[in-house]
């Protein structure tokens, strides 16, 4: 079936540095995918919608210069979270389907925690 | 504006005891697709069931099964004898077509040998 991987699984980086999160659809295409936050013991929050070829979506309170995401192809959205700061510390998942949901699937990549020190 | 209420925070059962989690969600649309994930500690989703708001069946898959009433806005979940692998937290979430979820507040479910 369908798979989406993101990497890293996880990643532990200084105060100030910027961290960078690839989420790949290995066997299909996706025009559309979406970056999710999920703080400890939290639900998870949709960040942003990252769109092949145009800008992204970003949520109400979600800061678009601090976490940039770039979907430079049909297969790889980026996300980077610029200047990380301990609050940014989260797990932050992915997921993409490869079609419309009336006729396809959604699925989601493994997370990526991220630890700012 | 869609909203999905996972009323139940935390649920603690002992093993081969039945469990329901519930799911209440608020939507517009006349087309959306409700979901429910399971996440262990090590964090990744997994995929349990997707259901369209044209199907109103209620489904079983082995001990689990689902309740869809659009009459009430609810997407029950019950796991049947329940055993200590299903111990994570479940979410129930809500799409429209683009496949752009909102998720409950999730439930913690502790089952205990």
């Amino acid at each position: 079936g369908a798979v989406v991987s993101q990497h890293p699984s996880w990643v532990i980086c200084k105060s100030g540095t910027s961290v960078k999160i690839e989420c790949r659809s290995l066997d299909f295409q996706a025009t559309t995918m979406f970056w999710y936050r999920q703080f400890p013991k939290q639900s998870l929050m949709l960040m942003a919608t990252s769109n092949e070829g145009s800008k992204a979506t970003y949520e109400q309170g979600v800061e678009k210069d601090k976490f940039l995401i770039n979907h430079a192809s049909l297969t790889l959205s980026t996300l980077t979270v610029t200047s990380a700061h301990p609050e940014d510390s989260s797990f932050y998942i992915c997921s993409a389907g490869d079609r419309p949901l009336y006729t396809g699937e959604l699925f989601f990549g493994e997370g990526s925690r991220l630890t700012v020190l | 504006a869609q909203k999905v209420t996972q009323a139940q925070t935390e649920i603690s059962v002992v093993e081969k005891e039945d469990v329901t989690l519930d799911c209440v969600y608020e939507t517009r649309d006349t087309t959306y697709y409700l979901f429910w994930y399971k996440q262990p500690p090590s964090g990744e989703l997994v995929f349990l069931i997707r259901r369209n708001s044209f199907d109103e069946q209620n489904e079983i898959s082995g001990r689990y099964s689902w309740n869809f009433q659009k009459s009430t806005s609810s997407f029950n979940f019950t796991i049947t004898a329940s055993q200590v692998v299903d111990s994570a937290v479940y979410f129930c979430a809500l799409s429209d077509q683009g496949g752009k979820l909102i998720f409950g507040q999730g439930t913690e479910l502790s089952v205990k040998p």
